[in-house]
């Protein structure tokens, strides 16, 4: 079935510095790619998302590149602060007979050293 | 926009009853939600995409006689946990898109269950 795999599983770095986060996915023919921020004990909420079209987009302190080709994707945040501290998962679209569904990487648990 | 409402956000229950969790869409209209479940320090595990009129679709693993859905709106599914058990405890959360495949996902605030 589909698969998405997300590295590394924690990740700690120093405040300022950047940290990259990881993912492949199974399907060939997913063509969305959002990325998740979830904060302990409340609900995802989407940071940034990329679609099939496109190889890289920026927001700010947050890029997503996508590399259909290789079918993987990456979570770029620069110049890191404490509050980038959470739970990010990365997530990928799937569609069968017209259905579709998300499925979602292991998480990556980012640790901002101050 | 695209605000998605759960409840209850947690709730206590005895070993063997069964527990509603309602997801709702509040304004925008949901043909498709899904649910999730999730585990301490875990990913979401995708248990089934409830469909607005027909039949839920369910994961492999999961059972559909124990996790029952029911979306009877384009602005509402309903979980129901039939016979918990212990084992049933968990961190379960619904989200809506707008029935695009490439839109994205809107989460409610999540339910955690705990059954004594």
């Amino acid at each position: 079935g589909e698969n998405v795999e997300q590295h590394p599983s924690t990740l700690s770095v120093q405040e300022g510095d950047s940290a990259v986060i990881k993912c492949t996915y199974s399907d060939s023919a997913s063509n969305y790619f959002p990325w998740y921020k979830q904060e302990l004990g409340k609900r995802p909420q989407l940071i940034i998302d990329i679609r099939s079209n496109v190889g890289e987009k920026k927001d700010q302190r947050i890029a997503v590149t996508l590399n259909k080709t290789a079918k993987h994707f990456s979570l770029h945040i620069t110049e890191t602060q404490p509050e980038d501290s959470a739970v990010y998962f990365c997530a990928a679209t799937s569609s069968t007979s017209g259905t579709y569904k998300y499925i979602f990487g292991t998480g990556t648990r980012l640790k901002v050293l101050a | 926009g695209a605000v998605v409402s759960q409840h209850p956000s947690w709730v206590i229950c005895k070993s063997g009853t069964s527990v509603k969790i309602e997801c709702r869409s509040l304004d925008f209209q949901a043909t498709t939600m899904f649910w999730y479940r999730q585990f301490p320090k875990q990913s979401l595990m995708l248990m089934a995409t409830s469909n607005e009129g027909s039949k839920a679709t369910y994961e492999q693993g999961v059972e559909k006689d124990k996790f029952l859905i029911n979306h009877a709106s384009l602005t509402l599914s309903t979980l129901t946990v039939t016979s918990a058990h212990p084992e049933d405890s968990s961190f379960y959360i619904c989200s809506a898109g707008r029935d695009r495949y490439n839109s994205p996902l809107h989460f409610g605030n999540g339910t955690r269950l705990t059954v004594t």
